[in-house]
């Protein structure tokens, strides 16, 4: 069975700073990864994710994300924080099944942004 | 493109009463919808993994008879609470996915929050 870990629970940047979030699987084959994005009481909006191919993603809000396969990790990265970046944020890993995409999520960071 | 909608995003109800939430994919149509809970400052749990016509899957310890899922449209599932009691209060979440979301990806909706008096 897959699974995530991300080992910060909380991080917290200054404005301006860049920012990086790790994010560590465990999945048998090659594994599909997504990072998404929780501001309170909302649902999950997708920042990007991985399939196959470069292993740099490009996402919205200036988000970008590496797969390693050596490392199986899948860390999310931006060069310049904003103070609208406050949120959580959830890795996943997605195995195929029979009725869909499973996803399976991490425990989220929770990122805080001081001005 | 890809718009998850939620139908109510909060609701109350009374200790052994029912309550239906609605999961509609706007602008796609979703092949597999999805149903998690989300406990206060914890991750995503999913529920239950529903195909549009047919049974819904769910996971381990979810108990089918009390969370009651329906897909009975390729935009529309519901989820629906039996007999709900307070440790039933939580974040309801669903997520679809289809061929706009590029089959392997999901589209997650607003949430509803659920609170059983």
């Amino acid at each position: 069975a897959q699974s995530v870990t991300q080992p910060d629970i909380h991080i917290t940047v200054s404005e301006g700073a860049s920012l990086e979030l790790r994010c560590n699987y465990s999945y048998g084959a090659t594994p599909y990864l997504f990072w998404y994005v929780q501001s309170p009481g909302q649902g999950l909006q997708l920042l990007l994710k991985y399939f196959s191919g470069d292993t740099l993603v490009q996402g919205i809000k200036g988000f970008e994300a590496e797969f390693k396969r050596s490392q199986s990790s899948f860390n999310l990265r931006k060069p310049s924080v904003h103070w609208s970046d406050a949120a959580e944020y959830f890795c996943a890993v997605g195995a195929i099944t029979g009725g869909g995409n499973k996803l399976t999520f991490g425990t989220g960071t929770q990122l805080k942004v001081e001005l | 493109g890809a718009v998850v909608s939620q139908h109510p995003s909060w609701v109350i109800c009374k200790s052994g009463t029912s309550v239906k939430i609605e999961c509609r994919s706007l602008d796609f149509q979703a092949t597999t919808m999805f149903w998690y809970r989300q406990f206060p400052k914890q991750s995503l749990m999913l529920m239950a993994t529903s195909n549009e016509g047919s049974k819904a899957t769910y996971e381990q310890g979810v108990e089918k008879d009390k969370f009651l899922i329906n897909h009975a449209s390729l935009t529309l599932s519901t989820l629906t609470v039996t007999s709900a009691h307070p440790e039933d209060s939580s974040f309801y979440i669903c997520s679809a996915e289809g061929a706009l979301a590029g089959g392997r990806g999901q589209y997650f909706g607003p949430g509803t929050r659920l609170t059983v008096t």
